[in-house]
This record gives structure tokens, sequence and C-alpha cells, in this order.
């Protein structure tokens, strides 16, 4: 049971340039969310969905798009990224009932020069 | 929205002693406190969680305890050992039909010293 998966683990963008993240989870859930790690801050959520084919916005959602396709995926776009944006990227799940607890991958490090 | 506030941001203890970490939110509304464990590299591992109808809970050395009046919650770790240094979150969620938000306090870095 592999739980929550991102990829890739590390990567390296020049301003301008775009990407996507790709996270994965195996354990049925209904919602997933995408959040930023920056030092100091905790984190904070980007974008969120609450099954297929839905997506809302979170604290911190300028300068990303979000994508969710199948509900075992969910896809965070960089479209021009910036030195802003340079931070470590987790995403997680959870089930839809009251009070579940959210699971989360192990990161991704983004750096943008 | 939610702001939540934890102290202290490092905290060192002698192997055998206890930890408190303490948090702060600002949203009386919020119904759900998860601590989170991240050991370096990894993500955020679910340690123990509270609920807003529950005022204390144990899980063998870890204990967390909401005073929803104050609205602050600790997180209290006993016998402490060298496995338990990491980086602890706090956070706080308003269960709202159709979401199941996050927000999270900034961490505390907890060094257990052999």
């Amino acid at each position: 049971n592999a739980g929550v998966t991102q990829t890739p683990k590390f990567r390296v963008l020049k301003t301008g340039q775009s990407m996507t993240l790709l996270c994965a989870q195996d354990m049925n859930h209904e919602y997933m969310y995408w959040y930023r790690q920056d030092p100091g801050m905790g984190l904070r959520l980007i974008h969120y969905s609450v099954g297929e084919g839905t997506t809302a916005k979170g604290e911190v959602p300028d300068g990303y798009n979000v994508s969710r396709l199948k509900k075992q995926n969910f896809l965070l776009g960089l479209e021009s990224a910036a030195p802003s944006q340079t931070s470590v990227y987790f995403c997680a799940s959870s089930y839809s009932r009251r009070w579940e607890p959210q699971h989360f991958g192990d990161g991704t490090r983004l750096s943008i020069l | 929205g939610e702001n939540v506030e934890q102290h202290p941001s490092t905290l060192s203890v002698q192997e055998g002693d206890s930890a408190v970490i303490k948090c702060t939110y600002s949203d009386s509304a919020s119904n759900y406190f998860p601590w989170y464990k991240q050991e370096l590299g990894k993500g955020p591992q679910l340690i123990i969680d509270i609920r807003s109808n529950v005022g204390e809970k144990k899980d063998q050395r870890i204990a967390v305890t909401l005073n929803k009046t104050a609205k602050h919650f600790s997180l209290h770790i006993t016998e402490t050992q060298p496995e338990d240094s990491a980086v602890y979150f706090c956070a706080a969620s308003l269960y709202q039909t159709g979401a199941n938000n996050l927000f999270f306090g900034t961490g505390t870095r907890l060094t257990v010293i052999p």
C-alpha cells in the first residue's frame, strides 16, 4: 500500500517555465489537497478537490492551477514559474467524512532560478 | 480565515524528560485539531488528533489537551526518546460540507538530547 505518492521528488526550473506536479493516492479518498511549505510559515493550502472533476481555491492559489480528472490523481500546474514559487510542495488526501485525518506524501522540492 | 499560532519554535529536552508544545487558534467554530510529526525529507505524519467534543486524549507517551473556552490546545510527550526529535505541527480545521481544510501552525523543532 503506497499511500500518497508525489512525482517528481526534486525539480529545478528557470523563471517563466511551466511544469506539472503529480499526486496519486491508492486509498480511494474523496478529498485531495495541495500545500506549500516555506521556512517559518508552516503549510499553506493552495488548492483542494472534494471529488473527481472538482477543484477549489485555498489560502494561496495565485499562480497555480489544478485538475482532478481521475479520483486517484490530483495535478498541480505552474504555468509561468516565478522565484517566489520556490518551495516544498505536499499533496494530501482524506476521506470526506467529518474529522477524517489527512495523509501526506513526501513532497516535491521545487527551485525556481 | 483561521489563524493558528504555535510556541515554542524550538525546544530542547534531555532524554526521559517531558516536552510540551502549545497552540492557539482564532476561529471558535474550529472543531478538529490534529498534530503532525515531520522528519527530515518526509511528509507530515499524523501522531494524534482531538475533536472539539473531547477535552483530552492520550496514546501511550503522547497526549493532547483542548481548552475550547481559551481556544488553545497542547501536545504533551512524556519520557522523550531521541527518535522523538523532529518538527511538530499543530493544525485546526472547521469541517464544512464539501471541505475539510487544515490551517497549520508554524512548527516546533524538538531536539531530544541523549
